[in-house]
């Protein structure tokens, strides 16, 4: 158990729709990051929020939002889903950003499958 | 241009053989984390062994052990004594601490055989 929480595990929605993928970060990690992983294009970096402020991001397309709260947990919403969205999507923490947060841990993802 | 090269896209060994998994990098940020991952079949991400650009000495942890060489931009895993458990996917990844954010290689799918 990497300490990283996401929820929900699997979902199944229709095109067009909206969802919101949570991850709670392990206890007292301040970098939160989401990825994309499909078959196609392998894993792909989305953004990273430190202590609430978004610091990097990645090929995260218009129709994707993130933000992370002040207990820092984080939500990644996903709208207008089209089926090309199908994928596991990461979220991984860690304690810091350069050289104060070394290792980075990721939860068990979430399966999200656009029909 | 590819920062992170995972040259096998596959492997079949033997079980108890020693195995190593390539990975060559390219940065010109002096400051940088090497990551390796195992992604078995059931997707989750599991972290194996870090290590940092400034390290003198090769990680280790367990049966892993990273064989750094910071000339040559590679920094191949090695696992010892493989075991059926350690069949699955193998991510390695960088992090360059001007940018902070991680970037993956293509991956390298370890078949361990009995």
């Amino acid at each position: 158990d990497s300490g990283v929480t996401q929820t929900p595990k699997h979902l199944i929605t229709a095109t067009g729709q909206r969802v919101t993928l949570r991850c709670s970060p392990r206890s007292g990690d301040l970098s939160v990051y989401w990825y994309q992983q499909s078959l196609d294009q392998g894993l792909q970096f989305l953004i990273q929020y430190y202590n609430g402020e978004e610091r990097a991001k990645g090929n995260i397309l218009e129709r994707f939002s993130a933000q992370q709260f002040p207990d820092l947990h984080s939500e990644l919403n996903l709208s207008s889903l089209e089926l090309g969205d199908s994928a596991l999507y990461f979220c991984a923490s860690s304690a810091g950003t350069g050289t104060a947060g070394n290792t980075i841990y990721f939860g068990e993802g979430s399966w999200l499958t656009v029909v | 241009a590819q920062k992170i090269t995972q040259t096998q896209p596959g492997m079949f060994v033997q079980e108890k053989e020693a195995v190593t998994l390539d990975c060559t990098y390219d940065t010109s940020d002096p400051s940088y984390g090497l990551f390796w991952y195992k992604q078995p079949s059931s997707g989750e991400m599991i972290f194996l062994i870090y290590q940092g650009s400034y390290d003198q000495q090769n990680a280790t942890e367990g049966r892993y052990s990273l064989n750094f060489q910071k000339a040559r931009k590679s920094a191949n895993l090695v696992i010892s004594a493989s075991q059926l458990g350690d069949s699955a996917m193998y991510f390695c990844a960088m992090r360059e601490y001007r940018d902070d954010k991680i970037i993956f290689g293509k991956g390298t799918r370890l078949h361990i055989l009995p």
